[in-house]
């Protein structure tokens, strides 16, 4: 069956960067993008971006761009997301989601099952 | 970038329907998809498209949309679907590979 498992929770420092891993499985790995979504305590999802893993194209949210890198590694099927100079506020889960991408209508029909990253001094 | 608009709290009596709704420009050039999270849980897409349900989505899960603004309509809500309830879709401004979430709507069943 299709998957997403996400690697485990994670303590950094602030300052510190995180890489958080996604490995699928159960599809053709290529063939579909992946998006990372975040979700801190008590608040709403929020989009990080999307890499295209056929190509390892990517595109950033504003809001995180220079600090955040998406990569992917097609003979394990993962995809990672870097996230640098961690501070307080980036405490959340983060979110690895699929979509076909391609053509439309766009959705995200299959999420892992989410990554706990904490900043905390 | 764009923005999508959601009601922060709707309340529905068992077995009504209840309306959830989600504005933004984008919905003028792209569908919304609507995600279902319950608590510590991750969010399940629910209706995507012009209205359409994925495998294991009850029936009662439905979606429309008009201009600016893109529905979830649930009937005959059950205490079951008491849950956050997101909208996304692309973002028609700047990167169209770009998204963007609604702030989420708290269904709570009465």
């Amino acid at each position: 069956q299709v998957q997403l498992v996400q690697s485990g929770a994670e303590v950094k420092k602030p300052g510190a960067s995180v890489k958080v891993s996604c490995k699928a499985s159960g599809y053709t790995f290529t063939s579909y993008y992946m998006h990372w979504v975040r979700q801190a305590p008590g608040q709403g999802l929020e989009w990080m971006g999307i890499i295209n893993p056929s190509g390892g194209s990517t595109s950033y949210a504003q809001k995180f761009q220079g600090r955040v890198t998406m990569t992917r590694d097609t003979s394990t099927s993962t995809v990672y997301m870097e996230l640098s100079s961690l501070r307080s506020e980036d405490t959340a889960v983060y979110y690895c989601a699929r979509e076909m991408g391609t053509t439309t209508p766009y959705y995200m029909d299959v999420w892992g099952k989410g990554t706990t990253v904490t900043v905390s001094s | 970038s764009s923005e999508l608009t959601q009601d922060p709290a709707v309340s529905v009596a068992l077995g009504q329907t209840v309306r959830i709704t989600c504005q933004g420009d984008s919905l003028r050039s792209y569908y919304a998809s609507w995600y279902q999270q319950k608590p510590g849980q991750a969010p399940v897409l629910v209706i995507y498209g012009k209205n359409n349900r994925p495998s294991g989505i009850p029936d009662r899960f439905s979606g429309s949309s008009s201009g600016n603004t893109a529905s979830l309509t649930i009937t005959g809500a059950q205490a079951e679907d008491e849950a956050d309830y997101y909208c996304n879709s692309r973002d028609s401004s700047g990167n169209h590979l770009n998204v963007v979430f609604g702030g989420g709507t708290k269904l709570t069943v009465l």
